[in-house]
């Protein structure tokens, strides 16, 4: 069975930094990519990072909200993706999930049940 | 970045009518536009992808149209568990602002 668990959500202040961290497990995962997506409390979804297998040398898309400040990265031999966050600021705060896609198409199937981050001092 | 406009943002109906929710994008995407349903504190699931593709174990009432800016998702014969908001997004992109299915 396809699983994602994300993990290293928290509460951080402004300007702090935080990693998060999506363990993949029922599946080789190497072969995928990756998103980020997050979700403000009572809003709507944001797609805000991609990560392509390293089959595709592992080429990155930012949302131009997070460009700069976010780095997307995967570790295929401890099966995981991170998201890199920093600058935290205050509108950066939600949830935060992980989901699984195919390089060569657009299958995203798979998500996490997501990790919360909020950024408040 | 290409922009994705939902409507409408809530739909009131009543079960078993059919209900049809628009998706435009701002530039063409082909068929390159998944739909997902989301519930309250859940993560969203995959419903169409490819614009009209019936992910697994969806049932059929859910159907997905379109392609290049306009996309439809329908549902035939809306159910109580329908009830939920539905997103559209574009391949490795924009989601749409999200429809509230509500019932009457």
């Amino acid at each position: 069975e396809v699983q994602l668990v994300e993990s290293g959500g928290g509460l951080v202040q402004p300007g702090r930094s935080l990693r998060l961290s999506c363990t993949g497990s029922g599946f080789r995962f190497s072969d995928y990519a990756f998103h980020w997506v997050r979700q403000a409390p009572g809003k709507g979804l944001e797609w805000i990072a991609y990560i392509k297998s390293n089959d595709y040398e592992g080429a990155v898309e930012y949302a131009a909200s997070v460009k700069g400040r976010f780095t997307i990265s995967r570790d295929d031999s401890k099966s995981i993706a991170h998201l890199q966050l920093n600058s935290l600021k205050t509108e950066d705060s939600g949830v935060y999930y992980c989901v699984r896609d195919e390089t060569t198409t657009c299958y995203p199937a798979h998500w996490g049940q997501g990790t919360l981050v909020t950024v408040s001092s | 970045d290409i922009q994705m406009t939902q409507s409408p943002s809530t739909l009131s109906a009543s079960v078993g009518d059919r209900v049809n929710i628009t998706c435009r994008a701002s530039e063409r995407i082909s068929f390159w536009l998944a739909w997902y349903q989301q519930k309250p504190g859940k993560a969203p699931k995959l419903l169409i992808y490819k614009a009209s593709t019936l992910e697994r174990g969806v049932p059929a009432r859910f159907s997905g149209s379109g392609y290049g800016t306009e996309f439809t998702l329908t549902i035939t014969g809306l159910q109580p568990d329908d009830v939920a908001t539905y997103y559209c997004q574009q391949c490795r992109g924009t989601f749409g602002q999200g429809t509230t299915v509500e019932l009457k």
